[in-house]
C-alpha cells in the first residue's frame, strides 16, 4: 500500500543553519505530495503542497521539490529560526475519490539560539 | 487559528467508558474528516464524511463510530476503552468531497484523549 518515509528525529540546529528533512515516498499513480508542521500544542497546518512531478512548493522560507525519480518531496530552508522549532509531517494523497492523507511519523526540529 | 474548531481539548476516562468528541468545520467546508495520532501507531486516518454521508474508512475500529449532522458538525463516538485507545484525535475540513491536493484540508486542535 501507499506509505511515507521520513528521516527521524529530532534534528537539532543553531539559527541560520541550513535545514533539510528526508521524504521519501511509496504509492502508485502519481499523489499529491504535502508538508504539514505541528507547533507544539496545535493542529497540523499546511506548510506547502505539490501536485504534479517536478512541482516545487514554497511558503515561509520552506521549499520541497516533486521528484518522482527519486520519490522524494525533501523539505528545506535556507536559514532556520527559533520560532520553525517543530514537528514537520509528509503526507500523499491520492486522487482515488476521496482525500485521505497519508502521513510520514513526523520529525521534530528543534532550532536552537 | 484554522476555524476548525474541537471540543473538549482534554478528556481522562477510564477503561470500558464511552465517549464523544466533537468537531465544527471552517464555514462552508462539507467534508470532515478524522485522524488519530498515537506514539506507536503515528496519524493515522479514521474516517471522512462529506455533507452528512459516509465517503471513506481508514483504520477504524469497530468500537468507534462517527457521524455528521444537517449542520455539518461531526461527532466521533469512542465505546470500550482501552489504555490503547490513549491518542490525540484531530478532525480536519475540506470544502470537496474528492478534491485531492486542490482541496487542502484545515486541522482543529485536537482532543486529547487519556485512558487510564
Amino acid at each position: 500500500g501507499d506509505s511515507v518515509t521520513q528521516m527521524e528525529g529530532p534534528v537539532t540546529l543553531s539559527e541560520e543553519a541550513f535545514l533539510t528533512i528526508n521524504c521519501t515516498y511509496t504509492a502508485t499513480g502519481y499523489p499529491s505530495l504535502f508538508w504539514y508542521v505541528q507547533y507544539p500544542g496545535e493542529g497540523l497546518q499546511l506548510l506547502l503542497k505539490a501536485t504534479k512531478a517536478d512541482d516545487k512548493g514554497s511558503n515561509k522560507g520552506f521549499e520541497a521539490t516533486y521528484r518522482k525519480e527519486t520519490t522524494s518531496f525533501h523539505l528545506e530552508k535556507g536559514s532556520v529560526q527559533v520560532s520553525d522549532s517543530a514537528v514537520y509531517f509528509c503526507a500523499l494523497s491520492r486522487f482515488s475519490g476521496y482525500n485521505k492523507l497519508i502521513f510520514g511519523a513526523g520529525t521534530r526540529l528543534a532550532v536552537h539560539p | 487559528d484554522s476555524g476548525v474548531t474541537q471540543t473538549p481539548k482534554h478528556l481522562i476516562t477510564a477503561t470500558g467508558q464511552r465517549v464523544t468528541l466533537r468537531c465544527s468545520p471552517r464555514s462552508g467546508d462539507l467534508s470532515v474528516y478524522w485522524y488519530q495520532q498515537s506514539l506507536d501507531q503515528g496519524l493515522q486516518f479514521l474516517i471522512h464524511y462529506y455533507n452528512g454521508e459516509e465517503r471513506a474508512k481508514g483504520n477504524i475500529l469497530e468500537r468507534f463510530s462517527a457521524q455528521q449532522f444537517p449542520d455539518l458538525h461531526s461527532e466521533l463516538n469512542l465505546s470500550s476503552l482501552e489504555l490503547g485507545d490513549s491518542a490525540l484525535y484531530f478532525c480536519a475540513s475540506s470544502v470537496m468531497a474528492s478534491g485531492g491536493a486542490y482541496d487542502t484540508q484545515y486541522f482543529g486542535p485536537g482532543t486529547r484523549l487519556t485512558v487510564l
